[in-house]
């Protein structure tokens, strides 16, 4: 089955700096890479996607890259504040199986003033 | 207001006593996940259904049974929980055009 590595796992940036979130996936066919974001004591929502016909996707200040040659795929978040302070999970599904998502162990983005 | 629910939110129960906890959404959503979180090991897929009575096994399935009777419920079953199983649950539904999962609040579960 699909294996998804998430680097690093903690994070810790200046307000205003830059973050990257790097992510790489065992199996080729996998097609959709959506990000999660889960604040302390909530529920995980989503931020971000790409599928692979598409090698990068802005909104705002995150994007998120995708390099199906290697395998991986990158989450970046461009002048950070607070309240992006959170956790961060990547994922990655096949195609036809919208249920079917493996996610990365997650990285704790810690930024401060 | 499109929502997942789960009940109940925290479950403090003893080893061998068969519990329920049930999720519910009303976006009318065919797919249905299970997962559960643990520090270090992110989220882990347990179950997951594209349809009524339509389930597969994610992927760690062992310790856990569901049923999809309905399209708007998908209950997580633990016939005999064991303290490995202490963790916390999130139920997930997915829009299958859009591909994004809508999590439930979560239900904490601690086995004694």
């Amino acid at each position: 089955g699909e294996n998804v590595e998430q680097h690093p796992s903690t994070l810790s940036v200046q307000e205003g700096d830059s973050a990257v979130i790097k992510c790489t996936y065992s199996d080729s066919a996998s097609n959709y890479f959506p990000w999660y974001k889960q604040e302390l004591g909530k529920r995980p929502q989503l931020i971000i996607d790409i599928r692979s016909n598409v090698g990068e996707k802005k909104d705002q200040r995150i994007a998120v890259t995708l390099n199906k040659t290697a395998k991986h795929f990158s989450l970046h978040i461009t002048e950070t504040q607070p309240e992006d302070s959170a956790v961060y999970f990547c994922a990655a599904s096949m195609p036809g199986t919208a249920s079917k998502l493996t996610f990365g162990t997650g990285t704790r983005l810690q930024v401060t003033l | 207001e499109a929502q997942v629910t789960q009940n109940p939110r925290y479950l403090i129960t003893v080893t061998g006593k068969k519990l329920t906890v049930t999720c519910s959404q009303n976006m009318n959503h065919e797919y249905m996940s299970w997962y559960r979180q643990d520090p270090g090991l992110g989220l882990r897929q347990i179950y997951y259904s594209m349809n009524v009575e339509v389930t597969d096994k994610g992927d760690v399935p062992e310790g856990y049974k569901v049923s999809r009777k309905e399209k708007r419920n998908f209950p997580l079953i633990l016939e005999s929980p064991s303290p490995n199983q202490t963790s916390l649950y999130f139920c997930a539904s997915t829009d299958q055009l859009a591909y994004e999962q809508y999590f439930g609040p979560g239900t904490r579960l601690t086995v004694t």
